[in-house]
Parts: structure tokens; C-alpha cells; sequence
């Protein structure tokens, strides 16, 4: 039980083009789900969370404008990377809770390269 | 502002013997702490998660400590395997948001 996963899992596009990454819990209502970007060697950092039918919650230094968040059910959610530039390359992993204090289960991840 | 940190080094050890990685953290107070195990190219898998009332937590090789004075928590694989090996994140945590750590890269060799 417990499985995210995450859609496209690789993914190549062009500077300026738009990338749409989708997140699924397969078989669990999740609560809120969190979008995290992950650097080579480095730590994962929170880019936002959001609740299914409200506004994501975006980190400080991430442009809510440029990383759209969409999380119209409980068992889905996607980032939209506009404008995509090559600074914007990384590893994008969702996941999602069913409450605080609990744990989170991970998509496998989005590798994204923007040319 | 917040501050994680694992043991930079790659930790090396030998099979059989008991790996333990140490989580450290400054200017916060966690109401809880989790560990991840994360392998290449993939999304981290959840292991354990600890209260802040909590000193220590078991399940089967696996031990986590928390020392919420200290602001450390030691996590340990017992009988380390091979297949063991791979990135382990620690992350507090209050409410839903969770603050990673770089990872400590754990390698067990035969």
C-alpha cells in the first residue's frame, strides 16, 4: 500500500517550453502532498505543499508564478514548470501525507533537463 | 535559520558489523524526526519516525535515537548487509513540513 507515483519520470525540453508533472497517490486519499527539487549531492528542499481545492503553499525563494501547483483531488496533483530555462534542470519528487506527524511517501521522482 | 547536518564523509564499512549516522540540528525544535533511505535516481523510502518524546525507537536491524538536548538523533543498522547500502536522510520535522538533510552515503562491502 502506500504508493506514489509520478509521471512523466524523465523528461527533455526546450528553454522557454512549458514541462507538466503529475503526481498520483494510487491507493490512498492524501491529505496534502509536498513538492520538493533535488540538486546532485544535495538535500531535498520543499518548493511547496498544497490541500486538494486550496492554494498551494510555496517556500520562500520559489516563484509560485513560475511553478504552478494544481491539486484539483485527493489522489493528484501536478507542477507545471513555466518558462523553463536550463538553470531549472533537477530531480522534481513529489509525495504525499495523510497528516502531520506522519510519514510521507515519495513518487520516484521526475528528472527534468531543460536544453 | 535551520540547520541540518549528517556526517559529510561516505561511511564504509564492512558487513556484519553496525553502521550508525548522526543527524544534527540547530535553531529548531522538532516535534518529531523521520528517517529516509534514498537510492540512486529514485524518491526517498520512509524507515522510522521518532517523537520528540520518544528516546528510542526499534524495528528489526534498524534503531533510531533522539536527544532532543543534545538536538542529535544516531541512527543505527545492526548486522549491516550489502544491500544496505544507499543514501540515509534524516528530516524534522513539525506539522506536515519535513527539513531534509544533505544524507550520509552508506556503503557495506562483503
Amino acid at each position: 500500500g502506500a504508493v506514489v507515483s509520478q509521471h512523466p519520470s524523465r523528461v527533455i525540453c526546450k528553454s522557454g517550453t512549458s514541462v507538466k508533472i503529475e503526481c498520483r497517490s494510487l491507493d490512498f486519499q492524501a491529505t496534502t502532498m509536498f513538492w520538493y527539487r533535488q540538486f546532485p549531492k544535495q538535500s531535498l528542499m520543499l518548493m511547496a505543499t498544497s490541500n486538494e481545492g486550496s492554494k498551494a503553499t510555496y517556500e520562500q525563494g520559489v516563484e509560485k508564478d513560475k511553478f504552478l501547483i494544481n491539486h484539483a483531488s485527493l489522489t493528484l496533483s501536478t507542477l507545471t514548470v513555466t518558462s523553463a530555462h536550463p538553470e531549472d534542470s533537477s530531480f522534481y519528487i513529489c509525495s504525499a501525507g495523510t497528516g502531520a506527524f506522519d510519514e510521507q511517501y515519495f513518487g520516484p521522482g521526475t528528472r527534468l533537463t531543460v536544453t | 535559520s535551520q540547520k541540518i547536518e549528517q556526517n559529510s564523509e561516505a561511511l564504509n564499512i564492512q558487513e556484519g558489523k553496525t553502521a550508525t549516522l548522526t543527524c544534527n540540528y540547530t535553531n529548531y525544535s522538532p516535534a518529531y524526526l523521520q528517517w529516509y533511505r534514498q537510492d540512486p535516481g529514485r524518491g526517498p523510502v520512509f524507515l522510522l519516525l521518532i517523537r520528540e518524546n520518544e528516546k528510542e525507537k526499534r524495528k528489526e536491524r534498524l534503531k533510531v535515537t533522539f536527544d532532543t538536548t543534545l538536538k542529535q538523533s544516531l541512527f543505527h543498522i545492526t548486522a549491516s548487509q550489502p544491500a544496505d547500502s544507499a543514501t540515509y536522510l534524516c528530516a524534522p520535522g513539525r506539522g506536515y513540513a519535513l527539513n531534509f538533510g544533505k544524507g550520509t552515503s552508506l556503503l557495506v562491502t562483503p
